[in-house]
């Protein structure tokens, strides 16, 4: 796929475990994003990232650690998480003070904790 | 913060009338508005969008209305198809600055579902 990639696309884990997610935008924009998307819940905006700077962490939870080592890559570091943080995670991409605000996303991991 | 509302949560029309999305927001700053379509399955996809400085937008089928006053925004699509059969998302947003992202408020979406 070109545009938004994500992996791994599916992930089992225990709450003992550490894992991490990765999205790599192919699309040249300077901001990334992760969201949460739980079942009959709106899309939850969890950590922006801006010209590789955090500017926007909406009160997530320690055990979700984000990472962006540069403007094409976004990892989200995962230990000690509960079964309520089972959903889909939805990374985004999209070009900084452009005209055209249009966010972009990956095809998300389905993550199962138990 | 922002808080966007979305209503109704299931809609179910059949193949070739319309359907209405309707969605309202309580930042008076936000300027931009969104809507995005997930296939079961897939991910959300951007289909139209409108700025603050417009009151309507058309894209063949799909048009969106925006009413400042009042705080509202709706989604029209007509003739609808069984392919238009997904969920339907808005989101509201404030002035992008340079430096500060993004940051979409969605609502809690709309399951359309277009009957045979």
């Amino acid at each position: 796929e070109t545009g938004v990639t994500q992996t791994p696309r599916h992930l089992v884990m225990g709450m003992t475990n550490k894992k991490s997610l990765k999205c790599e935008q192919h699309l040249g924009h300077n901001a990334m994003y992760w969201y949460k998307q739980s079942a009959k819940k709106p899309l939850e905006l969890m950590f922006v990232y801006s010209l590789e700077e955090r500017v926007e962490n909406n009160s997530v939870p320690s055990r979700f650690s984000p990472e962006c080592p540069n403007s094409s890559h976004l990892f989200l570091h995962l230990h000690t998480l509960q079964p309520e943080d089972s959903a889909l995670y939805l990374c985004a991409s999209s070009q900084d003070g452009a005209n055209d605000n249009e966010q972009f996303f990956g095809p998300g991991t389905r993550l199962t904790v138990l | 913060g922002e808080n966007v509302e979305q209503h109704p949560s299931t809609l179910s029309v059949q193949e070739g009338d319309s359907a209405v999305i309707k969605c309202t927001y309580s930042d008076s700053a936000s300027n931009y508005f969104p809507w995005y379509k997930q296939e079961l399955g897939k991910r959300p996809q951007l289909i139209i969008d409108i700025r603050s400085n417009v009151g309507e937008k058309k894209d063949q089928r799909i048009a969106v209305t925006l009413n400042k006053t009042a705080k509202h925004f709706s989604l029209h699509i007509t003739e609808t198809q069984p392919e238009d059969s997904a969920v339907y998302f808005c989101a509201a947003s404030k002035a992008i600055l340079t430096g500060g992202g993004n940051k979409l408020t969605f609502g809690t979406g709309t399951q359309l579902k277009v009957e045979l």
